[in-house]
């Protein structure tokens, strides 16, 4: 059982389109982290959200962190090619990063 | 400035084998950790290691070891190999030892597949 679910697994959209990727449990985290990883590659850190609420934008991508803190969503909006990869959302538990499964988004020019 | 650098990148090992991989933290890392990525389990913690000390473990058998050195590389090693333990594993530094909000920069990973 992962400790952070993260949905939906796969997502194949068309350039243009909107998405939301959740990432969801039952704990409460200190912080929580969203990264990108490309084939082959290593995961790339894209934010860092740490208050209950706390929304941050990095262009065309919006995270949100839940009152809670248990929470979390990315959301891209018209999504292109170039932002097709693994997203992975952590939390940090203590100095552990606890990871979720991720989610494999492909966007089709 | 030079990335997290692993080697190698891939490695072929059969059964009953041990293997040794790599890391090169960024310049000036102190702290080194290491994950297991596989398609079923997703990104798994194994350690950390800051000043040449093991400072939090995951829940691995004793099979999966490392260690790190006075200039802050660290080498990991997995003995008596199984099928299961074929995966990418990634090697994260940063510049102290991870608290709530610290950044880890990520290497590329080495793909390790066991026959």
């Amino acid at each position: 059982t992962q400790l952070l679910e993260q949905s939906p697994q796969f997502l194949s959209i068309q350039e243009g389109e909107n998405l939301t990727v959740y990432c969801n449990s039952s704990s409460v985290f200190s912080s929580l982290q969203w990264y990108r990883q490309e084939p082959g590659e290593g995961p790339v850190l894209l934010v860092t959200v740490v208050t209950g609420g706390e929304v941050k934008k990095l262009k065309r991508l919006t995270f949100q962190f839940g009152d809670a803190r248990k929470d979390s969503s990315l959301h891209i909006t018209a999504a292109q090619p170039g932002d097709t990869g693994l997203y992975l959302c952590a939390g940090a538990r203590g100095n552990k990063l606890v990871f979720g499964a991720g989610t494999i988004l492909r966007v089709k020019s | 400035k030079a990335g997290v650098t692993q080697t190698p990148r891939y490695l072929i090992k059969t059964r009953g084998q041990q293997v040794t991989l790599s890391c090169s933290p960024i310049s000036g890392h102190r702290s080194v950790s290491w994950y297991q990525q596989t398609p079923g389990q997703g990104l798994q913690f194994l350690f950390e290691y800051f000043s040449e000390t093991q400072r939090n473990k995951g829940n691995f058998p004793g099979r999966f070891s490392g260690r790190q050195f006075s200039n802050s590389r660290s080498e990991m090693n997995v003995s008596t190999l199984e099928l299961g333990d074929s995966a990418l594993y990634l090697c994260a530094s940063s510049p102290a030892l991870r608290t709530e909000n610290t950044e880890a920069f990520f290497g590329q990973g080495t793909r390790l597949t066991v026959v």
